[in-house]
């Protein structure tokens, strides 16, 4: 079964700190995204990743930067953290092109006071 | 713009009632479709997907979904809710060739009263 492990449940940091989220995946998966989840708008995509070293924009990029080093390991970066980036993130991995499933992780609740 | 659109936001039903929940896409390609669900306190969870050949696809507990091309709609049926499927479901859409980005609709909160 696979398995995307993600560093934090809750985190709370102060605006202006830089954040690091972290996620791994153990199944090889070439594809890694990263999402933030509000009420009543869904996922929405940030940033995702075909390979190592690779990055794509997704919908809503500003405020985040992201690192893939290895293949298991996606991060999301803020790089000064603001109030409206109080959210659920979540990463999620998959294999091949646009027909495979998405396997998420349990998200990290991120508080930015 | 690609999007997808969920028309309910919570919908309430009690036990052994009918469920229907409507999702509609705008992208004029081929695409893939899913619909996952969260269950509270867990993770996101696919449901059932569609890629090609039989518009009508069976899921996980009970739950299957119609792809209709002309009404680009991919709307979620199941006869019989227990109290156990609340949730909040998510249908998702991935556009041919879009190296298996995801568009997701804005959920749809089911509570089943027991």
């Amino acid at each position: 079964d696979v398995k995307v492990t993600q560093s934090s449940r809750y985190l709370v940091k102060r605006t202006g700190e830089k954040v690091f989220l972290e996620c791994v995946q153990d199944m090889d998966h070439e594809n890694m995204f990263w999402y933030r989840q509000d009420p009543g708008l869904g996922l929405r995509l940030i940033y995702f990743s075909y390979d190592v070293k690779m990055k794509e924009k997704g919908d809503i990029p500003e405020g985040y930067s992201v690192s893939r080093e290895k293949k298991e390991r996606f991060s999301l970066i803020l790089e000064s953290a603001s109030t409206n980036q109080t959210s659920m993130y979540l990463c999620a991995s998959s294999s091949g092109g646009s027909g495979q499933p998405q396997h998420f992780g349990d998200g990290t609740r991120l508080s930015i006071l | 713009a690609q999007s997808v659109s969920q028309h309910n936001h919570h919908v309430i039903l009690s036990e052994a009632a009918s469920l229907e929940l409507g999702c509609n896409y705008s992208y004029g390609g081929t695409v893939n479709l899913f619909w996952y669900v969260q269950y509270p306190g867990q993770h996101l969870q696919l449901l059932l997907k569609y890629f090609s050949g039989d518009p009508l696809v069976k899921g996980i507990k009970g739950f299957e979904a119609e792809f209709i091309k002309s009404k680009f709609s991919f709307n979620l049926r199941k006869p019989s809710v227990q109290w156990s499927d609340t949730a909040e479901y998510f249908c998702a859409v991935s556009p041919y060739n879009q190296g298996g980005k995801l568009i997701f609709g804005q959920g749809t909160e089911l509570s089943v009263k027991p």
